[in-house]
């Protein structure tokens, strides 16, 4: 079965500074891998995937993410944080070969201060 | 842009009613889910609905559980008799298919008194 670790709870970063979100995965076979954003009382938006091809994928709102296959990591980036990136971020996997559910992490909240 | 769609936003109930959450996916769209999160905390995956069946549900989709697509267009999850841990945000998701992002609607928060 799949399964996400995200390993912080909250991550914590200056405006205009680079921020890193982190995000392990396990899966059997070849790994489709996303990035989600949740504001306070809102739906989760979709930010970037990995299904194939470049190892570095981007997003929306300059974020920027680099699959890992040896590392099975899939960490999300952005160059100069801003205070309005401050939200709750999900990393989410599905199993290419098995299954249709996408598996989420439980989350790491990001911070960003002025 | 087209959207997922719930309703109702926000129901309360007491504990042992029926409840039953309504979604309308992105109308071409082939894949259906349901999820729940509880207090802002994970986003847990409960069923996938393709072609008119459950493709896959998870440990907590159980008996209490069902879910239908009616009409082509709404999809709903029906709580048999709800619980006090029932009590979560529950967002309905589509997608076009399994390379594809979700787009999730905005939640239906249930409160089970």
């Amino acid at each position: 079965a799949q399964s996400v670790a995200q390993p912080e709870d909250q991550v914590n970063v200056a405006e205009g500074n680079p921020l890193t979100v982190k995000c392990t995965y396990s899966v059997s076979g070849n790994p489709y891998l996303f990035w989600y954003v949740q504001y306070p009382n809102r739906g989760l938006q979709f930010l970037l995937k990995y299904i194939t091809g470049d190892n570095l994928v981007k997003g929306s709102y300059g974020f920027e993410a680099e699959f890992n296959k040896s590392q099975t990591s899939f960490h999300l980036k952005k160059p100069s944080a801003l205070v309005s990136d401050s939200a709750l971020y999900f990393c989410a996997v599905r199993d290419a070969q098995a299954g249709t559910a996408l598996i989420f992490g439980k989350g790491t909240t990001l911070s960003v201060s002025s | 842009e087209p959207e997922v769609t719930q309703t109702p936003s926000h129901q309360v109930t007491q504990m042992g009613q029926e409840v039953i959450l309504r979604c309308v996916p992105i109308s071409n769209h082939l894949y259906f889910y349901w999820y729940r999160q509880i207090l802002g905390q994970k986003v847990e995956f409960l069923v996938s609905f393709y072609n008119n069946e459950i493709s896959e549900k998870s440990e907590i989709f159980d008996d209490q559980f069902s879910v239908e697509r009616p009409d082509g267009s709404n999809f709903t999850l029906k709580i048999r008799s709800t619980k006090l841990e029932d009590s979560a945000m529950y967002f309905c998701a589509s997608i076009l298919g399994l390379s594809g992002e979700l787009f999730f609607g905005e939640g239906s928060r249930l409160t089970v008194l």
